[in-house]
């Protein structure tokens, strides 16, 4: 089980926007930045946002971050077919004096 | 620009000691976390622990008595061991990137580059 809470699916038609969540504590996501990875199958994971809300350099303005309280989600607008990847979401754990996962969600463009 | 390479063994016996190698190119050592993440077939992923261009090192306590990390600054490249494996190690082993700015961490800590990753199976 991982220490952050994701949906394991998620999906959505081209031009749609969709959201994905991540749910934590205040040991967690409560206290700390929220960061977004994608993955594609067989590919490593890769950064797509940083300190909750920022885009490393390349990542287009089409996806987006916020956190709230606890919780924090992932949005992508204008969904693409290529934007069809694993999601995952991460952060710093105070109890365990670590960085975190959440089990990853699966977006399918349908 | 930054890259990853792992290398070693992509099949160990159980009981024995699992060992990775990651050779960085295009990145100073200096003022970075250098991290191991495994992710088991299927499943989501796991921080091992990580080595600070100082030699300081922070391992996820669930693995804390089975791991070492180490770090050469001359090659450069920091290693992983960990000892008394069994088939729940089974992963794809990724080396990766930590950063945070000094007035953000560790709240900020994140993984900005990854290894493309390397299978591990453990089984007899």
């Amino acid at each position: 089980q991982s220490v952050l809470t994701q949906p394991p699916s998620a999906s959505g038609t081209p031009g749609q926007r969709v959201t994905i969540s991540c749910s934590g504590s205040s040991s967690n996501i409560g206290d700390n930045y929220v960061h977004w990875y994608q993955q594609f199958p067989g590919t490593a994971p890769k950064l797509l946002i940083y300190r909750s809300s920022q885009r490393p350099s390349g990542v287009p303005a089409r996806f987006s971050a916020s956190k709230s309280g606890t919780s924090a989600s992932l949005a992508i607008s204008g969904l693409r077919s290529e934007d069809e990847a694993d999601y995952y979401c991460g952060t710093w754990d105070d109890s365990l004096n670590g960085p975190v996962f959440g089990g990853g969600t699966k977006l399918t463009v349908l | 620009q930054v890259q990853l390479q792992e290398s070693g063994p992509g099949l160990v016996r159980p009981s024995e000691t699992l060992s990775l190698t990651c050779s960085v190119s295009g990145s100073s050592i200096t003022s970075y976390y250098w991290s191991w993440v495994r992710q088991s077939p299927g499943k989501g992923l796991e921080w091992i622990g990580y080595i600070y261009y100082t030699g300081d090192t922070n391992y996820n306590p669930s693995l804390k008595s089975r791991v070492t990390i180490s770090l050469d600054t001359s090659k450069p490249q920091f290693s992983l061991k960990m000892s008394s494996v069994t088939a729940a190690d089974t992963a794809v082993y990724y080396c990766a990137r930590g950063y945070c700015s000094s007035a953000h961490c560790p709240q900020g800590y994140y993984f900005d580059y990854w290894a493309q990753g390397t299978l591990v199976t453990v089984s007899s």
